[in-house]
């Protein structure tokens, strides 16, 4: 059972570009969530897909903009990339039950560079 | 959901038990303890989560004390694959939205284990 996979594992942009990086959820699974996480600190919540739509969203700007696809994958964009979104991009996927949702499940992540 | 306190960094000698604390003291009835890792440029890996009674898994034992207020993730026989930074996060287990609820991590405390 293959779990969350992420894709690519790394990347360079120059600044001022735009970025699409990609997710796969863990097999079951219908919920994908997407993380920052600068260097040295905590993964940051930037927001969450279900049924296709975004469903909360962190205090990330309107540049930070995501998709889900009726097979639950789910694409992270960024556009006008600054140096500052340097980072590692996690994205989570978990089960929406109708009592309780599941864990949530991390993939490797994305490390973006910007320069 | 409720903020944590956790040590920056913590050492444990290989073989003990290591024992790492979290206070959350304004924890809600509702509201369940979580615990994550994160080793070294890996996604977080989910460990174990409980309201109240304490909680055994295969990885590791959390003691919640009888106020909720703080808990203690319990590693019995720590190895250097132990070494990680380890999250304790408070928050709900479901969503009236129909999706589900956010992780917000701290800064985790950095546990190493020594051989």
């Amino acid at each position: 059972d293959a779990g969350v996979t992420q894709s690519p594992t790394h990347l360079i942009k120059t600044r001022g570009q735009q970025v699409t990086l990609r997710c796969s959820p863990k097999s079951g699974h219908d919920t994908v969530s997407w993380y920052q996480q600068a260097l040295g600190q905590g993964p940051q919540f930037i927001f969450q897909y279900y049924e296709e739509e975004e469903r909360q969203r962190g205090n990330f700007p309107d540049r930070f903009s995501g998709h889900q696809f009726p097979n639950y994958s789910s694409e992270l964009n960024v556009n006008a990339l600054l140096l500052g979104d340097s980072a590692l991009y996690l994205c989570a996927s978990s089960l929406v039950g109708q009592v309780r949702n599941t864990e949530a499940f991390f993939g490797q992540g994305t490390r973006l560079t910007v320069v | 959901d409720a903020k944590t306190t956790q040590p920056t960094s913590m050492d444990c000698a290989e073989g003990r038990a290591a024992n790492l604390p979290c206070n959350h003291s304004t924890i809600s009835g509702n509201e369940y303890v979580y615990w994550y890792r994160q080793i070294h440029s890996q996604g977080p890996q989910y460990i174990i989560h409980g309201l109240k009674n304490n909680e055994t898994n295969e990885m590791a034992s959390l003691i919640i004390t009888e106020d909720r207020k703080s808990s203690t993730l319990i590693l019995p026989h720590a190895t250097l694959r132990d070494t990680a930074v380890y999250y304790c996060i408070v928050r709900l287990r479901t969503s009236s939205s129909g999706s589900a609820r956010q992780l917000t991590f701290g800064s985790g405390t950095q546990l190493t284990v020594l051989p």
